[in-house]
């Protein structure tokens, strides 16, 4: 069966860095995605990966190494808004998005 | 109207009534979709439109009912639903489907609640 694994929770502080990692076993793969959830939101596109390596976006990066079935999505300088739960999706090869449960950020002052 | 809106934001239903959800997306895009989002699970896609056809057959009960008119505008018809039907469910476009890179652009979603 197709899988996405993502920890339940991470708890990190105001300023810092969090690294929060996604493990994917699908049928193909055409992209990886991340998406945040605010509490009682629409979750919102963050960022894709299609080939390894690291796309930055401010903040935000994101990696992805296809032969280990790995990704990660890497939040800098963590501010109190960043508190949300995060999704990581794997495109497969018949194009359905494979969804994560989603790892619930919390960021203390 | 600018994204994807959809109406109602709440829903509270008994078991027997019919009901519908609406979505439409004022994007441009050619490709909508159906979610359910639980507590704690990930979100199970439910039907995908492309360009007003249904292009995925996931196993859902019959006791949801989509229907896309136009390329804007997507209905989820409810009817005879039960209580562990109770969840989030969230509407979405793309600008195609099986695109790739084409991120999916969500509403805000339709809480119901059955009784």
């Amino acid at each position: 069966g197709q899988n996405i694994d993502q920890p339940t929770e991470m708890t990190a502080t105001e300023g810092a860095i969090v690294q929060i990692n996604c493990t994917y076993q699908t049928s193909g793969f055409n992209g990886l995605f991340w998406y945040q959830q605010h509490a009682g939101e629409a979750p919102t596109f963050l960022s894709y990966n299609v080939l390894d390596g690291l796309e930055e976006k401010g903040r935000f990066s994101s990696f992805l190494s296809r032969s280990k079935g790995y990704s990660y999505l890497l939040l800098k300088e963590l501010q109190m808004k960043d508190s949300a739960s995060y999704l990581c999706a794997v495109e497969d090869s018949n194009y359905q998005l494979i969804w994560g449960a989603g790892t619930k950020l919390i960021i203390k002052p | 109207e600018t994204g994807v809106t959809q109406t109602p934001r709440h829903l509270v239903m008994g078991m027997t009534n019919k009901k519908s959800l609406k979505c439409e997306q004022h994007l441009g895009h050619n490709a909508m979709y159906w979610y359910k989002q639980s507590a704690k699970k990930p979100l199970e896609l439910m039907f995908v439109y492309s360009l007003e056809e249904r292009v995925e057959n996931n196993s859902v009960p019959s006791r949801f009912s989509p229907e896309c008119p136009n390329s804007s505008h997507l209905f989820l018809h409810l009817h005879t639903l039960q209580p562990e039907d109770s969840a989030l469910y969230l509407c979405a476009s793309s600008q195609d489907w099986g695109g790739g890179a084409d991120e999916q652009y969500f509403g805000p979603g339709t809480r119901l609640t059955v009784t």
